[in-house]
């Protein structure tokens, strides 16, 4: 099946340094929204975007529709240790009951 | 707090032995999804269901099967265990026609097979 394209596979930062992370699809989607999962955990929504250009923010995660609608960003600020996980982007099309597509996600390590 | 709740968190079977993993949700989703993660690989989807009794294949469903009788509960079926089946299970559900709210994730299930 399809899957999102993020890159790279791992990130290393410093604690306190603002990251960004892209996801690109060679498709449209009407709806895009970012997961991050922690290690032992299922994957947690973090922020659901549903318009083409929208910006929206959780605390220190900002993430934006693409304008294109077949990308999308994720921003997050001021790191600290607990940012460590796995973050996914997913795209939905519109319709009753389609799927999500899924990067393959961006492992990100925070060091103190 | 609504959740889909996995059986088992941590699972250890023998190659060949035949492996039911649960998953149910309290949210009434008629959708619910079985996925399997491994490194570099993201999320493979194995199967899903619309409904009570419907199935479908996903992308990788060879090896397993799904059976859902009540709308809240999906359970995966391994035939017969083997060692390339090792991996992290994970259940989502969402909902039929409110596909912007996105999928609820279980907490998945690490299985092994020895």
């Amino acid at each position: 099946g399809q899957q999102l394209n993020q890159s790279p596979q791992s990130m290393f930062i410093q604690e306190g340094e603002d990251v960004s992370m892209n996801c690109t699809s060679s498709s449209i989607f009407n709806t895009w929204l970012w997961y991050k999962q922690e290690p032992g955990e299922g994957p947690v929504l973090l922020i659901a975007l549903y318009k083409a250009g929208e910006l929206t923010s959780n605390g220190r995660l900002t993430a934006q529709f693409g304008i294109t609608r077949k990308d999308s960003f994720l921003n997050i600020s001021a790191s600290i240790p607990s940012d460590v996980g796995i973050y996914f982007c997913a795209g939905q099309d519109t319709g009753a009951n389609s799927k999500l597509t899924f990067g393959k996600g961006i492992t990100l390590s925070v060091r103190p | 707090d609504v959740k889909v709740t996995q059986s088992s968190r941590y699972l250890v079977k023998r190659t060949g032995e035949k492996v039911f993993l649960e998953c149910v949700q309290d949210m009434d989703h008629e959708n619910m999804f079985w996925y399997r993660q491994d490194p570099g690989l993201g999320l493979r989807l194995i199967y899903f269901s619309y409904d009570v009794k419907m199935k479908e294949k996903g992308d990788i469903p060879e090896g397993y099967s799904v059976s859902r009788e009540k709308k809240e509960r999906f359970s995966l079926i391994l035939e017969s265990a083997s060692t390339n089946q090792t991996s992290m299970y994970l259940c989502a559900s969402s909902f039929y026609d409110r596909p912007f709210y996105g999928y609820t994730f279980g907490s998945g299930t690490r299985l092994t097979v020895v």
